[in-house]
């Protein structure tokens, strides 16, 4: 059974500073996403990454794809309140994606 | 575009009824996913389908729950009877399917189900 294990399950940051959060697994995957969710709303793709090593830059966001594509991770420069929400990996596996549980970042104003 | 549409967006129900939710995906998307969210167990997928067709319904916790897409603008997940442990959000998400390009998901805002 392929799993993504997201770390930190919690993070709470004032704003303006810097984060990262990871997600790991000891699978490959052919593809990894981001996806932001809101409360009360469905997931909201990010970005994918497709290619080992691969990074990406979305405004303050950069993604990283691990060599092996295996984990990612996703950092925020000078976080702001806008950015509090759930933050999903997703791998793709045989037509389909598997989540992981998400870290929930609160930035505090 | 009006993006994925889920109905309803909250229902409460008691044990021992049929609930029924829908979905109308995202006009020329082909591939259609039925996720669950939970806090314990995160998104898990349900069933999805390709051109209409279910692919793989191994996600479907049991007999309970059945899935159908009559036609490529409209899929209904159905649970019956309902148990408090049904309790969650339900969410349709749609998607091109490319095999040569991994296409993200769009997700609907999500069903509410609250089983007492």
């Amino acid at each position: 059974t392929q799993l993504l294990e997201q770390s930190p399950q919690f993070l709470s940051i004032q704003e303006g500073e810097n984060l990262t959060v990871y997600c790991n697994s000891s699978s490959v995957f052919s593809s990894l996403q981001w996806y932001r969710q809101e409360p009360g709303e469905g997931p909201v793709l990010l970005v994918t990454v497709v290619t080992g090593g691969e990074v990406k830059k979305l405004k303050r966001l950069t993604f990283q794809f691990g060599d092996a594509r295996k984990d990612s991770s996703l950092h925020i420069t000078a976080a702001q309140p806008g950015d509090t929400g759930l933050y999903l990996c997703a791998g793709g596996s045989q037509g389909n994606l598997i989540f992981g549980k998400g870290t929930k970042l609160s930035v505090k104003p | 575009d009006a993006g994925v549409i889920q109905s309803p967006r909250h229902e409460v129900t008691e044990m021992g009824q049929e609930v029924t939710l829908r979905c109308k995906p995202i006009s020329g998307h082909n591939s259609l996913f039925w996720y669950r969210q939970t806090m314990m167990r995160g998104l898990e997928l349900l069933i999805y389908f390709n051109n209409n067709v279910p692919i793989d319904d191994s996600g479907m916790p049991e007999d309970r729950f059945s899935a159908k897409m009559p036609n490529a603008s409209f899929s209904t997940l159905k649970i019956q009877p309902s148990e408090p442990r049904d309790s969650a959000v339900y969410f349709c998400a749609s998607r091109i399917r490319d095999r040569g390009r991994p296409g993200g998901y769009t997700f609907g805002s999500g069903t509410r189900l609250t089983v007492v």
